[in-house]
């Protein structure tokens, strides 16, 4: 059964900081990891997505890696705001499914 | 991307009540999938909604308790039956597939549901 865990749970930096989030699976055969954004009380804002055949993605300020034979993968934001603040969780999807599998999430708070 | 729209966007409900909440999707997608996300908790799938048959529903939901509809490639409602208080939670709409681009889900704002 897949697991996926994120840690930190919970994550507060001063403005201006670079940091890493990261996530872990227990199952390599994953298809694709795809990382989420969550602001409260709302839905999921899908932030990078990363096939199982690669090795990172970007998307302006932010670089996800995978390294599947590890099940690790990390989520860099670099030159933080206020406005990154936000629950951000990974999720797997599993070969030969279209379920995705979510990790507990890391709340992060960007402080000004 | 997609736009997703949910309704109603929160309910609070009496126990022994059932609310249907609705998924609108503004093109055709192929997949159609029911989270269910509890308070302080990550996303667990519910069912794949299936257009025209039966939802796949996952270990530890059934039919019954959540019943599921999905009359074309754009809409799809999840009802929560007989609801109790254990039911309170954020219930999210999610796609795949629309415009083409496959492998991506996107997700709806989310029902949040309380029940007293």
């Amino acid at each position: 059964k897949q697991e996926v865990t994120q840690i930190p749970a919970a994550l507060s930096v001063p403005e201006g900081e670079n940091l890493v989030l990261n996530c872990s699976f227990t199952d390599s055969a994953i298809y694709n990891l795809q990382w989420f954004r969550q602001d409260p009380g709302k839905g999921l804002t899908s932030l990078l997505l990363i096939q199982s055949s690669q090795r990172e993605q970007t998307s302006g300020r932010l670089n996800a890696s995978l390294d599947k034979s590890s099940g690790r993968s990390t989520l860099y934001i670099a030159a933080s705001q206020p406005g990154d603040s936000a629950t951000y969780l990974c999720a797997v999807r599993i070969q030969g499914a279209q379920k995705l599998v979510f990790g507990q999430g890391t709340r992060l708070t960007i402080n000004p | 991307s997609a736009v997703i729209s949910q309704k109603p966007s929160r309910d609070i409900c009496q126990r022994g009540t059932s609310l249907t909440i609705q998924c609108q999707v503004d093109s055709q997608v192929t997949m159609m999938f029911w989270y269910r996300q509890q308070p302080g908790q990550s996303l667990t799938l519910i069912a794949t909604a299936n257009q025209g048959s039966e939802a796949t529903y996952e270990s530890g939901f059934v039919i019954d308790k959540f019943p599921i509809s999905r009359p074309n490639l754009t809409f799809s409602t999840l009802t929560v039956s007989n609801m109790s208080p254990e039911d309170s939670s954020i219930y999210l709409c999610s796609v795949e597939g629309a415009n083409g681009v496959t492998d991506t889900q996107y997700f709806g704002p989310g029902t949040r549901l309380t029940v007293l």
